[in-house]
């Protein structure tokens, strides 16, 4: 147990639906970070946040967005929603902003039909 | 641009040890090496780092060779819970940027 909670553990939605995935970082942590896994592509950097503040953009869609809340959650928005959107998306935190040792959570399945 | 190079498989006995090798030809003097494991589908984990001397902890034992080129993680006592996918990463104040990696599967 990494100490990284997501919600929800499976999702299935239809395209052009919108989503949201949850991540809460281990205690402590204040950068959070969002992965894409899908078959073809790996492990794709998505965005990361420090202490509410977007850090460092990578492959992230236009039709994604997140953000960080005083809390220290973070949430993963995904819209207009396409069959190539499926894949497994992790969220990870670390305690500092360098991209350190980073704590994975258990992903989140995203299914759209 | 990979910045690793790793085998795409191996196969080690259970109980050996398991050695898996990292090419990083281009890695800068900044740059660490990092090993990330996946077991199927779950979360990445991070096992361990280092930047030019041998590290060891309770997961594994990281050897950088004296020009930096590559490494090898020693997995001591191999077990069929560590058959994952073995990721090594350069990176210095960058984003990890996972590759391929290499699937290690555990024999009995």
């Amino acid at each position: 147990d990494s100490g990284v909670t997501q919600t929800p553990k499976h999702l299935i939605t239809a395209t052009g639906q919108r989503v949201t995935l949850r991540c809460s970082p281990r205690s402590g942590d204040l950068s959070v970070y969002w992965y894409q896994q899908s078959l073809d592509q790996g492990l794709q950097f998505l965005i990361q946040y420090y202490n509410g503040e977007e850090r460092a953009k990578g492959n992230i869609l236009e039709r994604f967005s997140a953000q960080q809340f005083p809390d220290l959650h973070s949430e993963l928005n995904l819209s207009s929603l396409e069959l190539g959107d499926s894949a497994l998306y992790f969220c990870a935190s670390s305690v500092d902003i360098a991209y350190n040792e980073q704590f994975f959570g258990p992903g989140t399945r995203l299914t759209v039909l | 641009d990979a910045k690793t190079t790793q085998p795409p498989s191996m196969d080690c006995a259970e109980g050996r040890a398991a050695n898996l090798p990292c090419n990083h030809s281009t890695i800068s003097g900044n740059e660490y090496v990092y090993w990330y494991r996946q077991i199927h589908s779950q979360g990445p984990q991070y096992i361990i780092h280092g930047l030019k001397n041998n590290e060891t902890n309770e997961m594994a034992s990281l050897i950088i060779t004296e020009d930096r080129k590559s490494s090898t993680l020693i997995l001591p006592h191999a077990t069929l819970r560590d058959t994952a996918v073995y990721y090594c990463i350069v990176k210095g104040n960058e984003k990890l940027t996972f590759g391929t990696g290499t699937r290690l599967t555990i024999i009995p």
